[in-house]
């Protein structure tokens, strides 16, 4: 059973304001990844980190940030949510190692109204 | 750049039957093939990494197969249930770092009881 947590596990707010959403494990990774997916689509990756102060942005444009201070936590804060920031939001982990599986939390759906 | 197809998008069988799910990609230099499973509005849990030097995994029921040279995997679920219905992803791994991993769309799987 994999231990990665995401808080909140749904979130509605208003454009303009900022949010931070949660993503922590358990398990001692290395790596760690955000995703966002929306409905019937692939995943594309926006941010990944390899270890403590290190942080990397993915193949997907994004206006969020990361931060990376301590190995267990991977939180992803949007400065000023727009609506076109709606969609699910994954965080993801994996030992450092090739061929590690990947594990990831129960996601965060982001409504911007 | 790696692309990931699956096919079909959606599939609904009886229960019981065995079935074959299709992925194939473009980039035959990956490290690894992953399959995961993923329930309405939920992360994504891996059920079986094929590495670039084997040519299948099995996990009960569960059994996929890797061939590089022709760029495809499939999943095949034995014995099917009403349980079984998920989407399920494949994602190539063409190393080179965390945006390595390219994901499909996914094909739909519904078991009807």
């Amino acid at each position: 059973e994999a231990d990665i947590y995401q808080t909140p596990r749904y979130l509605v707010i208003g454009t303009g304001k900022k949010i931070t959403l949660e993503c922590s494990q358990t398990m001692g990774h290395d790596k760690m990844y955000w995703y966002q997916q929306d409905p019937g689509m692939e995943l594309h990756l926006i941010h990944y980190s390899y270890g403590v102060n290190s942080t990397e942005k993915g193949d997907l444009s994004s206006e969020s940030t990361v931060s990376r201070i301590r190995t267990e936590h991977f939180p992803l804060t949007l400065e000023s949510a727009r609506p076109s920031h709606t969609s699910q939001y994954l965080c993801a982990s994996s030992a450092y190692a090739t061929n590690e599986k990947l594990f990831f939390g129960s996601g965060t759906q982001l409504s911007v109204l | 750049k790696q692309e990931v197809t699956q096919i079909p998008a959606a599939l609904s069988v009886p229960e019981g039957e065995n079935l074959v799910l299709n992925c194939s990609f473009t980039d035959s230099a990956i490290y690894n093939l992953q399959w995961f499973r993923q329930d309405p509005g939920k992360g994504l849990t891996s059920l079986l990494l094929i590495q670039s030097s084997q040519r299948e995994q099995t996990s009960g029921r569960l059994n996929a197969s890797l061939d590089k040279s022709s760029g495809r995997s499939t999943l095949y679920i034995a014995a099917s249930q009403p349980g079984d219905s998920a989407t399920y992803l494949c994602a190539a791994d063409s190393g080179g770092g965390a945006d390595g991993l390219t994901f499909g769309k996914g094909t739909h799987l519904i078991i009807q009881p």
